[in-house]
């Protein structure tokens, strides 16, 4: 069945330095689109990247993106975290429902 | 986000019965319900597309959803359990062929004694 995976719970980097988080799939569906959603502590989850097309970047407040078909990735990337970076990032699959991975919680250190 | 309200914020109950309030004003034709339990992602539970229901059938039936209209949305809660404790967030998209975006509301937080 559909699913996304998201292999790291927990990423801890420091200021200035750059991250990768992981995401990987499997659909049925050739025709999807994909999500990260960032959530801050006790607040809801918010869209930060969106892709339905194939190695095509696309970028948001520092971070990006590229929707690989390939390889069933859609990795997101930043080249220099920031403190207010920290917070729990969920890749997402979406048709008429939205499916969620497990998350990864990123802490940037000073 | 206050173009997705929903009410109570906050809600601490013994077994009782409650209802989660949910409104949208983004002339959204799909709305959805959401539970999040500590340290997990969201998972759906119900879905309303131009107010047909779609329900995760792992949901347990003391939750009953309802849609009054296309921009409400309300979550009917009898005798609730303690892993019911969770936050409950209302979202809202567009459908069709250009999947749109997912708004989530600030979600209510239940908290099962």
């Amino acid at each position: 069945g559909d699913s996304v995976t998201q292999t790291e719970g927990l990423v801890t980097v420091t200021e200035g330095l750059p991250v990768m988080l992981n995401c990987t799939y499997q659909t049925a569906y050739s025709d999807v689109a994909f999500f990260w959603y960032v959530q801050y502590l006790n607040e809801a989850p918010k869209l930060l990247l969106r892709s339905s097309t194939d190695n095509k970047r696309t970028e948001h407040q520092g971070f990006h993106a590229t929707l690989h078909k390939s390889s069933s990735s859609f990795h997101l990337q930043k080249s220099s975290v920031q403190l207010s970076d920290s917070a729990l990032y969920y890749c997402a699959r979406g048709s008429w429902q939205l499916i969620f991975g497990s998350g990864t919680q990123l802490t940037v250190m000073p | 986000n206050t173009k997705i309200t929903q009410s109570p914020r906050y809600l601490i109950l013994g077994r009782a019965n409650k209802s989660l309030e949910c409104e949208q004003h983004l002339g959204h034709n799909a709305m959805y319900w959401y539970k999040q339990s500590a340290e997990k992602p969201p998972e759906l539970m119900f879905l309303y597309n131009l107010k047909q229901l779609i329900r995760n059938e792992t949901v347990p039936s003391r939750f009953i959803p309802e849609c009054p209209d296309s921009s409400k949305l309300l979550l009917h809660i009898s005798a609730v359990d303690p892993e019911d404790s969770a936050v409950y967030f209302c979202a809202s998209r567009n459908r069709g062929r250009d999947t749109g975006q997912l708004y989530f509301g600030e979600g209510s937080k239940l908290t099962v004694l």
